[in-house]
């Protein structure tokens, strides 16, 4: 997997917008940049994914930067059921085989009240 | 459409014992991906399975650890001789062939 930065930590009050930020500098022109969320050990749920454009769906908004080295998971009106740790992931492209999840460390958004 | 399902959702065993896991995919899903969370740390890949064969196996202990995902019926992870050091969430996700996994809610392993 292309390696993935994240903050460890981040704060965000309720209803207020949670930015949250992820470099993949050596990411490959093919790979996707996933995100998950981990919510208090129960298994990790899909968000979003992209590859160059702008992505939105239900739960949020990805932002790809034009170089592609970085990205941002925006949630838009967050809640106190957004507390979960986030993870930024840029699986290998490759046919067949391996297409194991890399998690990294994440990083834990606190949504205050 | 129900999602991934694993069971049991918790697993008591004494040491030396055996362990089986099972999760069955979402439905269209042929693909499985098996990944293990030890206590404070992060989610760490362990196999990779199509039905009836195993695709990656490269995070998978080399000893007393297997799995299977048989033609019918759920993927079953087996776990021999159980130690304490195998306490942990086991979780399955599955696909329908392209790189999204979707995850089931795990097991929880307990080794006494």
């Amino acid at each position: 997997d292309a390696k993935t930065t994240q903050p460890p930590s981040m704060d965000c009050a309720e209803g207020r917008a949670a930015n949250l930020p992820c470099n993949h500098s050596t990411i490959s022109g093919n790979e996707y940049v996933y995100w998950y969320r981990q919510i208090h050990s129960q298994g990790p749920q899909y968000i979003i994914h992209g590859l160059k454009n702008n992505e939105t769906n239900e739960m949020a908004s990805l932002i790809i930067t034009e170089d592609r080295k970085s990205s941002t998971l925006i949630l838009p009106h967050a809640t106190l059921r957004d507390t979960a740790v986030y993870y930024c992931i840029a699986p290998p492209r490759s046919s067949g085989s391996a297409r194991q999840l890399t998690f990294g460390s994440g990083t834990q958004l606190t949504v205050l009240p | 459409n129900a999602g991934v399902m694993q069971n049991p959702r918790h697993l008591v065993r004494r040491r030396g014992q055996e362990a089986r896991l099972r999760c069955s995919p979402m439905k269209g899903h042929s693909h499985v991906y098996w990944y293990r969370q030890l206590p404070e740390e992060g989610l760490k890949f362990m196999v990779y399975l199509q039905k009836e064969n195993i695709i990656d196996e490269s995070g998978m202990p080399k000893e007393r650890f297997s799995a299977e995902f048989p033609k019918e019926g759920p993927s079953i992870l087996r776990i021999q001789q159980v130690v304490r050091g195998d306490s942990a969430a086991y979780f399955c996700a599955s696909s329908s062939g392209g790189e999204t996994q979707y995850f089931g809610p795990g097991t929880r392993l307990l080794v006494l």
